[in-house]
């Protein structure tokens, strides 16, 4: 089954890290890009930033830049994003989500999302 | 950056059909794609390209583009319709990946 499972719910106080983790089944992992997008509670979709999942290269949002890493596991066929120095406007769904890699520009699949809730 | 801007809402009677606008600097010169939310769930793409759509999205769902408006056509509309919409763009200038301020649509 063609799918991304992510990671649970996460808690968080301002100033700390979270890692979210987006596994991905049923398709050639390094045919596809992965990207993370967030959506704050009432808010629109925003994406982060992405990683091409066969060479490894980043690409972040200037909002997000030095503050957000993303990384893969191949074997794992598992992506993950870290976003450090967490504040309670950090709190919000996160989603990931692929691209085919190449010339197409939407995303095809999504995660269910993660919850990460930032509060002291 | 590039700014992708949506109605706030949108209503419509069930059998009569919605439109949906996505106003942005020359859209018409980009790929316009559009994603439905369900209340509590994931986006789902259902427009791409403009006017191509996913497997298993019904031919109710259209799209056009040109000029500065992008626009989501959904036919006979039908209370399982009522989502919020997303276009979007990649802003090829920047290398950035851009969302609409997003439509409720409200079936009557």
């Amino acid at each position: 089954q063609v799918q991304l499972v992510q990671s649970g719910a996460e808690v968080k106080k301002p100033g700390a890290s979270v890692k979210v983790s987006c596994k991905a089944s049923g398709y050639t992992f390094n045919k596809y890009t992965v990207h993370w997008v967030r959506q704050a509670p009432g808010q629109r979709l925003e994406w982060m930033g992405g990683i091409n999942t066969g060479h490894g290269d980043t690409k972040y949002s200037p909002k997000f830049q030095g503050r957000v890493t993303i990384s893969r596991d191949t074997f794992a066929t598992t992506v993950h994003m870290e976003l450090s120095s967490l504040t309670s406007e950090d709190t919000a769904v996160y989603y990931c989500t692929r691209k085919l890699t190449g010339a197409e520009w939407y995303f095809d699949l999504w995660g269910r999302g993660t919850l990460v809730t930032v509060s002291s | 950056s590039f700014v992708l801007t949506q109605p706030p809402s949108v209503s419509v009677a069930p059998g009569q059909t919605a439109r949906i606008s996505c106003g942005g600097d020359n859209i018409g010169s980009k790929s316009v794609h559009w994603y439905q939310q369900q209340p509590g769930q994931a986006p789902l793409l259902v427009v791409y390209d403009e006017n191509d759509r996913p497997s298993g999205i019904p031919e109710r769902f259209s799209g056009t583009n040109s000029g500065n408006t992008a626009t989501l056509t959904i036919s006979r509309v039908e209370a399982g319709d009522e989502a919020d919409y997303y276009c979007q763009v990649w802003d090829d200038s920047s290398d950035l990946y851009v969302f609409g301020t997003g439509t409720t649509v409200t079936v009557l």
